[in-house]
Formats: C-alpha cells, sequence, structure tokens
C-alpha cells in the first residue's frame, strides 16, 4: 500500500545534539513537507520541497535543515541551534493541485523529546 | 494573507447528540482548497474531507456533513449522532491552488464525546 512511513516513532535528544528524522514516501508525489505540533496547538509548517534538490524554508525554519536527494525521502534534522525542539513532527506529501485525488497524505509523526 | 480559525478550542457532548464543529477562513485566492482532518490520540492525521473553491454543494458521508459557505467564508463539520470513537482533535485546513501548496491550518478543536 502506498503512504508515508516516518521513524522513529520516539525519539530522545539530548541538549547540544543534532538528530534526524526520517520520512520516506511510495506515492510518487513532487511536493513533500514537514509540519510541528505543540500541545494544544495547530501544525506549523517548518520545511517544504516541491521538487528533487528544491526545498524552501517555512513558517518556522530555524534551528532545522532538510534536504531533498531523492524524491522518496525528505529527511529532517533538528540541530542544536533549535532552542525548543520538544515537539510531535509530522511529514507529509501531496500531489498536484489538479489531480483528482489531491489532498495531502500524512505519515504518523514522530515525538521528539530533549532529555 | 492566508488564515483558518476554529474559534471552538473544546467542545464535550455526550454520546448521540449532534455537535458542529466552526472553521472560519480568510484568502484573497479564488480557486483554493478546504479540508477537515481528524487527529485522534495515536496522532495521525486522517483525511475527512477536500472540497475546492468552485464547489459549493454540502456534502454528506455516513454520520459527517459538511457546510461550505463562500458568502461567509466558512467550513462548517456536523457529526449527528456522535460516539466515543468520534472523540479527537479535528482541524480545518486552507491550501490554495497556485504557490506552494502548502496548508494553513486552524488551531483545532478537542472534541470529547462521553458515553
Amino acid at each position: 500500500d502506498g503512504g508515508i512511513t516516518q521513524s522513529p516513532k520516539y525519539l530522545f535528544r539530548k541538549e547540544g545534539q543534532n538528530v534526524t528524522l526520517s520520512c520516506e514516501q511510495n506515492l510518487n508525489h513532487d511536493a513533500m513537507y514537514w509540519y510541528r505540533q505543540d500541545p494544544g496547538q495547530g501544525l506549523r509548517l517548518i520545511y517544504y520541497s516541491q521538487i528533487v534538490n528544491d526545498f524552501q524554508k517555512g513558517d518556522i525554519a530555524e534551528g532545522y535543515s532538510v534536504s531533498r536527494e531523492k524524491k522518496e525521502s525528505f529527511p529532517l534534522t533538528v540541530t542544536s541551534a533549535q532552542k525548543n525542539p520538544t515537539a510531535f513532527y509530522l511529514c507529509a506529501s501531496n500531489g498536484p493541485p489538479g489531480d483528482a485525488n489531491y489532498g495531502y497524505t500524512f505519515g504518523s509523526g514522530t515525538r521528539l523529546t530533549v532529555v | 494573507a492566508q488564515k483558518v480559525t476554529q474559534a471552538q478550542t473544546e467542545i464535550s457532548v455526550v454520546e448521540k447528540e449532534d455537535v458542529t464543529l466552526d472553521c472560519v477562513y480568510e484568502t484573497r485566492d479564488t480557486t483554493y482548497y478546504l479540508f477537515w482532518y481528524k487527529q485522534p490520540p495515536s496522532g495521525e492525521l486522517v483525511f475527512l474531507i477536500r472540497r475546492n473553491s468552485f464547489d459549493e454543494q454540502n456534502e454528506i458521508s455516513g454520520r459527517y456533513s459538511w457546510n461550505f459557505q463562500k458568502s461567509t467564508s466558512s467550513f462548517n463539520f456536523t457529526i449527528t449522532a456522535s460516539q466515543v470513537v468520534d472523540s479527537a482533535v479535528y482541524f480545518c485546513a486552507l491550501s490554495e491552488e497556485r504557490g506552494t501548496g502548502k496548508l494553513i491550518f486552524g488551531q483545532g478543536t478537542t472534541l470529547q464525546v462521553k458515553p
């Protein structure tokens, strides 16, 4: 079945460490997105990529980095510069707006905690 | 600028009651998409419905129905005869056809259905 796989489900980070969250999709979607969710809040966009080897900052990109070397993969690195990284991270992908099945598919998320 | 407002932070009902979740949006674009997602305690976002700006027909899917009114920029979601399994956080979201295709989320409404 097509979908998005995020790993790990839970991740613990020590102060000063960089950690990388994995996101893989087999939907053949060009566009991929990373969102952050804090308790009791909506989702905020971190980074997005509309095509391989290209990505753009979202609303809260500071302290994060991404790469898009393959269409299927869009990993997110939470760097030590991100001062408050504890949150729930969701990856999504989407086809083109004109597609009959246009609509975002989300992964199951990674819960990151700073220890 | 685009914006989605879900004014109801939390709603609590007793099973079998009907409940309506409100969503008001702002956009300057004439072509856009509106979505509703359900987020159960597991965290994954479950797609419920997509509606494009040219289709104002109301939609019914089982116990779920949606009322889209461009005149008031609203896209409200009603659950009829609510069940305990409907307990979740519900998000309304907006995407414009042109540009990045990113989703703008409301803050979410937490629905608790008590037995």
